[in-house]
This record gives C-alpha cells, structure tokens and sequence, in this order.
C-alpha cells in the first residue's frame, strides 16, 4: 500500500509569491490534515479536511488555505508569502475507523526568500 | 484549546542508558495520546499510544505511562541503541473512532552516542 505522497518536496519562492502543496493520502483514507514545522515551534496544525469538507482549523492566518478533492487529494495553498512562512509542511492522512493514528508523508520545505 | 508541553527539548544519553521524555497536557477531555518519532528528512511516524482508560503500555524497549489525575505522560526507551537518535513528539487528542483533534508537544530531540 504506497503511503502519503507530497510533492514539491522542496521549493523555493520570493515574499509576496503564491504556493500551492499537494498530498494524497492513503488510498481508502478520507481524512487529512495538515501541519506546519519550524524549528522550536514543533508541529503546528492549519487545518483539517474529510469528505471535501474542513472539520478543523488551527489559529492561522487567512493567507493559509486549503481544500479536498473527491478524490480525498488535498492541495493547500498560502498567498502572500512572508519570511516567516519557510517551513516544513507537512501532510497527515486517516482511517475514520482506525485508532487515530497519523500517517504522515515526506513534507514540503518551503523557503521563502 | 489543548496545550500539551513537553521536555526536555533536546536529551542526550549513552548507548545502552535509558531515556525519559514527558508531556503533561491541559485538557482533561483528551483521552489518546500518541508518540511519534521523526527521522532526518522524514515525516513523523507512529511508536507507541496509550488511551486514557491504560496506565502503562510497552513493546520492547519502548514504554508509556499516563497520570491522568496529575495529567502528564511520559516515554521510557531503554537499552538505547544509535537508531533511535531522532526527533520524538508527543500528542494528545480527544474524539472517537478515527477523529481525534490532535495537539502536538515541542518535540524533543534525542541523540544516543555510541
């Protein structure tokens, strides 16, 4: 079973630039969720997605925005770039009917120059 | 909301001593709480989890203890080997089934020298 694939694993962009991050789950997994990483700050949860639908959201700016495919593909975009947004973004997927447990990819570095 | 802190932030021992992590959280509705552990250059992954109705729970050299009264948990890896150098985090959620709200620690990073 492949597991939870993010792509770009890595990018760069200048402040003021767009970005958008894609992750797809694993396969019979409906549940997404994303967090951001930096370090000293450890995992920082933006929001969370099920059934196209976001169930959850964490206390992030509205530059930060995501959304779920029928598919339970999820893309997350972040507009307006600052310095502080170069991070490791990373993507978690999750059975409804599983324990709770996160199955995480890769993540994308984001630097913002 | 949750706030889950944990510590020490970084945590160096020899091969073969032991290692103790602890959190303590903030919201008395959590009832799982999960470890993960992060290797350089991957995602965070699943070693051990506890549920709030369990004192302790162990596999191998790894462990886990809940005090719910006094609302803290910590990680217990013993005979650490070199492999276990990584950055672990711990977590606490509240839900049922397969959502859980989780609130992640600080992460704590452990370097073993052989």
């Amino acid at each position: 079973k492949a597991g939870v694939t993010q792509t770009p694993r890595y990018l760069i962009k200048t402040r003021g630039q767009q970005v958008t991050l894609s992750c797809s789950p694993i396969s019979g997994h409906r549940s997404v969720s994303w967090y951001q990483q930096t370090p000293g700050q450890g995992l920082q949860f933006l929001f969370e997605y099920f059934s196209e639908t976001q169930r959850n959201k964490g206390n992030f700016p509205g530059r930060f925005s995501g959304r779920q495919f029928s598919n339970s593909r999820s893309e997350m975009n972040v507009s307006t770039l600052e310095l502080g947004d170069s991070a490791l973004y990373l993507c978690a997927s999750s059975w409804e009917g599983g324990t709770g447990e996160l199955f995480f990819g890769e993540g994308s570095r984001l630097t913002v120059l | 909301g949750e706030n889950v802190e944990q510590h020490p932030s970084t945590l160096s021992v020899q091969e073969g001593d032991s290692a103790v992590i602890k959190c303590t959280y903030s919201d008395s509705a959590s009832n799982y709480f999960p470890w993960y552990k992060q290797e350089l250059g991957k995602g965070p992954q699943l070693i051990i989890d506890i549920r709030s109705n369990v004192g302790e729970k162990k596999d191998q050299r790894i462990a886990v203890t809940l005090n719910k009264t006094a609302k803290h948990f910590s990680l217990h890896i013993t005979e650490t080997q070199p492999e276990d150098s990584a950055v672990y985090f711990c977590a606490a959620s509240k839900g049922s089934g397969g959502y859980q709200k989780v609130t992640f620690g600080t992460g704590t990073k452990l370097q073993v020298i052989p």
